[in-house]
């Protein structure tokens, strides 16, 4: 199966920084179906971006999704307090629907 | 709107079985791929499998092969998870989402607990 590796496992940062979140392939992802996640506490994840780099609908144009082949990535522009939650990356391009670990985004 | 509202929290012995139901409303195409994602105690997500209600097929990850059975009832918009051969490492959320991949409806979540 498709292993996606997510770095960092934790990052802090204050408020206004920005955040940049990697996700790499175990190999390369050459439909783009790439998609990445929010998760707080005690809720479903949400939807960020998919297609590697297409908001969803209703997430805020400080969120960016980049990448191709083996190597993603999830730029926060500025942080706001209710960005601070788990990150997930997640490849749809074959079956298993793999996820990666997670990044921890907490408040420095 | 869509919605998707699962059944509620299940607590199992080892060794019995569990199914979680998740029912799609506000939206009237059944042709979507309902998928299960679990989510053990601080742990990550996990996908298990999926099913495409129109062609009634289903696609499991292969660590649940034997074990899982998901389906799907078009006439209600309702997909199941059924699980068995429960062990305490199965304690986790249960969630549905809904699409072909990247998911942007999911249900709430069922609890289910492994416990003797």
């Amino acid at each position: 199966e498709l292993v996606l590796t997510q770095s960092p496992g934790t990052l802090s940062l204050s408020p206004g920084e920005r955040a940049t979140l990697s996700c790499r392939a175990s190999r390369s992802i050459t439909t783009n179906y790439l998609a990445w996640y929010q998760q707080k506490p005690g809720q479903a994840p949400r939807l960020l971006v998919y297609g590697g780099s297409t908001r969803a609908t209703g997430i805020p144009d400080r969120f960016s999704g980049s990448g191709s082949g083996t190597d993603f990535t999830l730029t926060i522009g500025r942080l706001e307090p209710e960005d601070f939650a788990v990150y997930y990356c997640q490849q749809y391009d074959t079956s298993p629907y793999t996820f990666g670990q997670g990044t921890k985004l907490e408040i420095k | 709107q869509v919605q998707m509202l699962q059944s509620g929290a299940e607590v199992r012995k080892p060794g019995s079985s569990v199914r979680v139901s998740c029912q799609t409303s506000g939206d009237s195409h059944s042709s979507y791929t309902i998928s299960w994602v679990r989510q053990a105690p601080g742990q990550g997500l996990e996908w298990m499998g999926r099913v495409i209600p129109i062609f009634g097929v289903a696609d499991y990850a292969q660590r649940f092969q034997g074990r899982i059975t998901i389906t799907a009832d078009k006439s209600t918009s309702t997909a199941y998870m059924e699980i068995s051969s429960l062990r305490s490492d199965d304690t986790a959320v249960y969630y549905c989402a809904r699409g072909g991949g990247a998911y942007a409806y999911w249900g709430q979540g069922t609890q289910v607990t492994v416990s003797s």
